[in-house]
Formats: structure tokens, sequence, C-alpha cells
């Protein structure tokens, strides 16, 4: 079992390119999360995925889009990347809303 | 304990003492938590968790206890290794239908050799 999987691993961007974050879960859980981690903020949620086919937003969804393309595949889209968007991202996925959610190993994104 | 602004707490121990890091949570309502351990440029690890129902729970060296009355997280770290050295987070989930996890800033541990 790889558990989650994150590409890139590193990312470069230049103010107003797009590009996708991709995740994906082999250990068969419904819900599906994207974080992005800055110092000083802790983990915060841009959007889920409860199941197959729903997504929602979290606590900083502006600037991002998210596909829940089959059950194990969860992807993040940034349309027109801003600086404000340089972080650390994290794939995340869980059985369900009461269970232990397994994180990713991340993407380290750099907005110039 | 859990941090406020950009300076994580910190806390230095002599490999093969016992830890302890302490979470202080904010939602009454919550009625499940988990410990995560974070190294360096790495994401975050699953430790262990605990249900609302209990105040203690074990696992291989590690020992989460939970104080309802005063909405209190601890996590005990029995003899110390260099290699328990990480940012240590704790998160809550706020109950009902709610998928979402609120995390704390961390606690830094260092294992001083």
């Amino acid at each position: 079992n790889a558990g989650v999987t994150q590409t890139p691993k590193f990312q470069v961007l230049k103010t107003g390119q797009s590009m996708t974050l991709q995740c994906a879960q082999d250990m068969n859980h419904n819900s599906m999360y994207w974080y992005r981690q800055d110092p000083g903020m802790g983990l915060r949620l841009i959007y889920y995925s409860a199941s197959e086919g729903t997504t929602d937003k979290g606590e900083v969804p502006n600037g991002y889009n998210v596909s829940r393309l089959n059950k194990r595949e969860f992807s993040l889209r940034l349309e027109s990347a801003a600086p404000s968007q340089t972080s650390v991202y994290f794939c995340a996925s869980g059985l369900g809303h009461t269970d232990t959610q397994y994180f990713g190993p991340g993407t380290r994104l750099t907005v110039l | 304990g859990e941090s406020v602004g950009l300076h994580l707490p910190t806390l230095s121990v002599q490999e093969g003492d016992n830890s302890i890091i302490n979470c202080a949570y904010s939602n009454s309502a919550s009625d499940y938590f988990i410990w995560y351990k974070q190294e360096s440029g790495k994401g975050p690890q699953f430790i262990i968790d605990i249900r609302s129902n209990m105040d203690k729970r074990q696992g291989q060296r590690v020992t989460v206890l939970l104080n309802k009355t005063v909405k209190h997280l601890s996590l005990q770290i029995a003899a110390t290794q260099p290699g328990d050295s990480a940012v240590y987070f704790c998160a809550e989930n706020s109950g009902g239908s709610n998928y979402k996890l609120t995390f704390g800033k961390g606690t830094l541990l260092t294992v001083n050799p």
C-alpha cells in the first residue's frame, strides 16, 4: 500500500500561471481533503470531498478548484496562481467524518 | 501547549525521559481527537486517536489523555528517543456530520541525546 501519494513534490510558478496538483489514495477511503500549511497558521482546509461525486468548500477555497475524478483521485487546480498561494499543500483521505485522516507527503509550491 | 502567533511552543527533553505535550481544544461538542506527528519536510503522520466516550487510550510508547471538563488533551511519550523529535499537533472533529478537522498549530519536541 502506497497510502496517499501526491505529485509533484515541488513546483515553481509565475504569477498568473495555472497548474493542477494530483492526489491519489489506495486505501479505499470515501473522503478526501486538500489542505494548505503556512508558518504560524497550521493546517487549513481548502476543499474536501465526502464521497465520490461530491465536493465542498473548506475554510480557504478562494482561488482553487477541485475535481473528485473517481474514488481514488482528488485533484486541486490553481487557475491563476498568486504569490499568496505559496505554501505547502497536503492531500489527505479518510473512511468518513468520524475517522482519522491520513496525509500525503505534500507539494511545496512557490509562486513568484 | 498549542501555539499562538508565529512561534511554536517548544519542549526540549533528554533521551530516555518521558514527554508530555498539551493541547487545549475549543469546541465542547467535539467527539473525536487525533494526535499527529510531523517531521521536517514530511506530511503529518497519525499517532493515536481517542473518542469522547473515553478519557485515556494507550498505544506503543504513547498515551493520550482527554479531560472534557476543561477541554484539554495531552500526549505522553514514554522513553523519548531522538527519532521522536518533530512537531506534534492535535486535531478535533466537532461531531455530527461534520467532515472537518480543526488543527492546533503544534508543539516542537526536541530530544537531546
